[in-house]
């Protein structure tokens, strides 16, 4: 299996609503990413798990939060946002963290911001 | 800290031309290189990586890349595109930040359009 999978696919909430991503895969990967996306930009890096443990937090405003429960899984709790991160949001996952793994993306979550 | 650039920001091609997208980085040390590719509205996929050896690789789709140290570039190319490869290209290099963190930053991308 060399899928990273997503769930939702689209996602629609209101400025006070808490909603979260799931992110799965099962390529036995020790490192998973959660990425930010706006429309015609590239991919913006926003948390890095490394065995589990938050290894990287690009500066990201705390109505973002990571969770990763064991090494398959990573989610991304929202709350609280805003219009502005309405984006397309990426997750991707890698053998091991560094410059030289390859990473592999899922096929995101549109979330639109109300 | 590392850069990349592609000065290209929309290609249109005729299906069956050859297609060549640029890439520029700048790094220190030598970089570790991506090609991504990216349907709308989809994740990306990876089409070739560049880390030592060989400065001409291969990769999936029929798409290749040469690395040229003394140009700092990594150009994408191939001999007759298809229709489908319309999509966004984004170069990468994967290398250390000023942090510290090991990162993958992306260039601004390159749209492609196919035309019968």
């Amino acid at each position: 299996d060399t899928e990273v999978t997503q769930t939702p696919k689209h996602l629609v909430m209101g400025m006070t609503n808490k909603k979260s991503l799931k992110c799965e895969q099962h390529m036995g990967h020790r490192a998973m990413y959660w990425y930010k996306q706006k429309a015609k930009k590239p991919p913006e890096l926003m948390f890095v798990y490394s065995y589990e443990k938050l290894s990287i937090n690009e500066s990201v405003p705390s109505r973002f939060s990571p969770e990763c429960p064991n090494s398959s899984l990573l989610n991304l709790h929202l709350h609280a946002l805003q219009p502005e991160d309405s984006a397309l949001y990426l997750c991707a996952s890698s053998p091991g963290q560094g410059p030289s793994y390859e990473q592999y993306f899922g096929p995101g979550t549109r979330l639109t911001v109300t | 800290a590392q850069s990349v650039t592609q000065p290209d920001i929309h290609i249109t091609v005729s299906e069956g031309a050859s297609l060549e997208l640029r890439c520029n980085y700048s790094y220190g040390a030598t970089p570790y290189l991506f090609w991504y590719v990216q349907s709308p509205g989809q994740g990306l996929q990876l089409l070739l990586k560049y880390f030592s050896g060989d400065t001409l690789v291969q990769g999936i789709k029929g798409f290749e890349a040469e690395f040229k140290r003394s140009q700092s570039s990594f150009n994408l190319r191939k001999p007759s595109v298809h229709w489908s490869d319309a999509a966004e290209y984004f170069c990468a290099v994967g290398a250390v930040s000023d942090f510290g963190n090991e990162k993958l930053t992306f260039g601004t991308g390159t749209r492609l359009t196919i035309i019968p």
